[in-house]
């Protein structure tokens, strides 16, 4: 069983449109997040969930919000989307407390044309 | 916030030879402090972690240390193999509260 799963895995599209990334984790967890790496692979926090609640927005741009419809998804709406938003994002889990050891989905690349 | 300092970028080493890269982080309560690999086109993965109570930890061949009062901490991969070639990140946050902070990476090659 894939602990933390994200779809789609290859997305393509152009200047302009919308769209959705989705995560969901089966390992019980309380806190979710969301990364992108980029060309440069560096991989930065953009987003925390605990308990459904926005616990940390990193400075992204309002056109990306994320969404939980319960505790086990975390899905990135992205509107508007330019060309500077190709990269690789990640989703990750983890549980609140000492044991707070991130597992990673694997990843969506997102190429915007 | 935690800011993440991360050295070498990139490492070349000769198979069998040590590899050791070495991270610094600002905020010093900052306590738990993993280290993840990551394979071309891959996901990264957990391969060590340290908590700020231990200063080093091991397993066989990839031992982490930490220096508290520095706000250093270092991995380091004896014996390395062709295997071992990944991109590796450190990373650190607060057990439970904040969400990790990673380095930039290093791109470690290890030459047959």
């Amino acid at each position: 069983d894939t602990a933390v799963s994200q779809t789609p895995k290859y997305l393509v599209t152009q200047m302009g449109n919308d769209k959705s990334i989705k995560c969901e984790q089966n390992l019980g967890h309380d806190t979710m997040y969301w990364y992108k790496q980029d060309s440069k692979k560096f991989l930065k926090i953009m987003f925390s969930y605990n308990n459904k609640e926005l616990i940390i927005n990193e400075t992204v741009p309002n056109r990306f919000s994320p969404k939980s419809p319960d505790k086990a998804h975390l899905n990135l709406h992205i509107n508007s989307l330019e060309l500077g938003d190709s990269a690789v994002y990640f989703c990750a889990s983890s549980r609140a407390g000492v044991d707070t050891e991130a597992f990673f989905g694997q990843g969506t690349r997102l190429t915007v044309v | 916030g935690e800011n993440v300092e991360q050295h070498p970028s990139t490492l070349s080493v000769q198979e069998g030879d040590s590899a050791v890269i070495k991270c610094t982080y600002s905020d010093s309560a900052s306590n738990y402090f993993p280290w993840y690999k990551q394979e071309l086109g891959k996901r990264p993965q957990l391969i060590i972690d340290i908590r700020s109570n231990v200063g080093e930890k091991k397993d066989q061949r990839i031992a982490v240390t930490l220096n508290k009062t520095a706000k250093h901490f270092s991995l380091h991969i004896t014996e390395t193999q062709p295997e071992d070639s990944a991109v590796y990140f450190c990373a650190a946050s607060i057990a439970g509260n904040t969400p990790l902070v990673f380095g930039k990476g290093t791109r470690l090659s290890v030459i047959a």
